[in-house]
């Protein structure tokens, strides 16, 4: 499997500010995600981020709050702009591997708005 | 209607009980099948995937039937550490779409 490291692991942030998590994957990837997960919900796909391109949000999810960048294959961030406390939430990066169809989890990034 | 749909339980079971959880998808080309654990605060980690034929690890085995597009999960002999929530999660092309978690509580 590979190994996908998130930065930062939790932050405590004022509302009204804007947060950029890191994903870092061990190896190349094809496909790279950002999920949500709300307390006591399951996960939430954002977007699917694509290298050298734009990502492709799910409904619900715009760009202009959860912009999101991948310059290569083994790196991607996403940012939660303009934050509420509506926003606390976990927010997982995942990726598959070129030879495969699962999906592992980076350890996720635990995020309170206050 | 949601792609995966799950008993979100909680399932509280004696250690040694055997439990069985249930999945349905929507999609019929749906091409993979997955179940996930999940511990409290902690990353969904795969648990196994899932086959036409059946698969065992262990103490675990998950069964696919394609007709009725339900998957199984059967836990033997229960351990206390086998309490987490486990997701149940269907593959179509790059999407992975996750059931809401059913809550596995193990009890002395």
């Amino acid at each position: 499997s590979a190994v996908i490291s998130q930065k930062p692991s939790r932050d405590i942030c004022q509302r009204g500010t804007s947060l950029t998590i890191q994903c870092q994957v061990d190896s190349q990837v094809t496909m790279m995600f950002w999920y949500r997960q709300q307390p006591g919900q399951s996960l939430t796909l954002i977007a699917t981020a694509n290298q050298g391109s734009e990502a492709t949000y799910e409904s619900g999810f715009v760009i202009d709050k959860f912009p999101i960048s991948r310059p290569n294959l083994t790196f991607s961030t996403l940012t939660v702009s303009n934050m509420s406390p509506e926003d606390s939430s976990i927010y997982l990066c995942s990726a598959d591997r070129l030879s495969g169809n699962t999906i592992y989890f980076g350890e996720g990034s635990w995020l309170t708005v206050v | 209607r949601k792609e995966v749909e799950q008993d979100p339980g909680p399932f509280n079971v004696p250690e040694g009980a055997t439990v069985a959880f249930n999945c349905t998808y929507s999609n019929s080309a749906s091409q993979s099948f997955f179940w996930y654990r999940q511990d409290c605060r902690k990353e969904p980690k795969l648990l196994m995937s899932v086959y036409s034929s059946g698969n065992e690890d262990g103490r675990f085995t998950a069964q696919l039937n394609r007709a009725s597009q339900y998957i199984s999960l059967l836990i033997r002999d229960s351990k206390l550490s086998d309490s987490a929530t486990y997701l149940c999660v269907v593959n179509k092309g790059i999407q992975f779409y996750f059931g809401t978690g059913t809550s596995l509580t193990v009890i002395p």
